[in-house]
């Protein structure tokens, strides 16, 4: 039991679907956080909340919307994907946000392997 | 953008050895951050150790050192006395501060470390 859990696991869709990737921490964080993970590139923070307050990190597309309800849980909407899309997407929290001077574990999810037909 | 590069996916080090990881950056910024994380199969991600740009003194934590060279853009991670429990994944990373709305982080693509017994 990591204290973050992401749903579902697996998701195949076609590129004209709408989805969303559902993450809950249970260990009273702060901040949340998603990334993308690709074979073979770099681990892509997308985007951080903290206190429900949105930060992007990268430019991530428009394709991709996060919503944070409350500090507990975090959603990351999905529509008109693209097949470079595929990909690894873990959640995260931390107590704090993950900053210069943050000491703070980042807890991840399982991930949700998402795969865009 | 900044980027980040790992080239080396996995590696091997016997205990109680000593292991040089490699990172290289790329950017034009003068003000920024590096960082050495461990993420162990426990799926947290650790902060390992943080280099200020502005420092030209090698930071050091314990086992863990870094050899900073700003004018080749590159940041290795040296583990001493290698133990089992730092068999994980370490991801390299930059942030550039940035004002009012948080800070900006880029990964690499990790390395994986196994220390074997």
């Amino acid at each position: 039991e990591t204290g973050v859990t992401q749903t579902p696991r697996h998701l195949v869709m076609g590129m004209t679907n709408k989805k969303s990737l559902k993450c809950e921490q249970h260990l009273g964080h702060n901040a949340m956080y998603w990334y993308k993970q690709s074979a073979k590139k770099p681990l892509e923070l997308m985007f951080v909340y903290n206190f429900k307050e949105q930060t992007e990190n990268n430019s991530v597309p428009s394709r991709f919307s996060p919503e944070c309800p409350n500090s507990s849980h975090l959603f990351l909407h999905l529509h008109t994907l693209q097949p470079e899309d595929s990909a690894l997407y873990l959640c995260a929290s931390s107590q704090v946000p993950l900053g210069a001077y943050s000491n703070q574990p980042q807890h991840f999810g399982d991930g949700t392997r998402l795969s865009i037909l | 953008a900044q980027t980040v590069t790992q080239s080396q996916p996995e590696m091997s080090v016997q205990e109680a050895e000593t292991v040089t990881l490699s990172c290289t950056y790329d950017t034009s910024e003068n003000n920024y951050y590096l960082f050495w994380y461990k993420q162990p199969p426990s799926r947290q991600m650790i902060l390992v150790i943080r280099q200020e740009a502005y420092k030209q003194q090698n930071a050091t934590e314990n086992r863990f050192s870094v050899n900073f060279q700003k004018a080749a853009k590159s940041f290795s991670l040296k583990i001493s006395d290698s133990q089992l429990g730092d068999t994980a994944m370490y991801f390299c990373a930059f942030m550039k501060p940035v004002g009012g709305t948080g800070n900006q982080f880029y990964f690499g693509t990790g390395t994986s470390l196994t220390v074997i017994p």
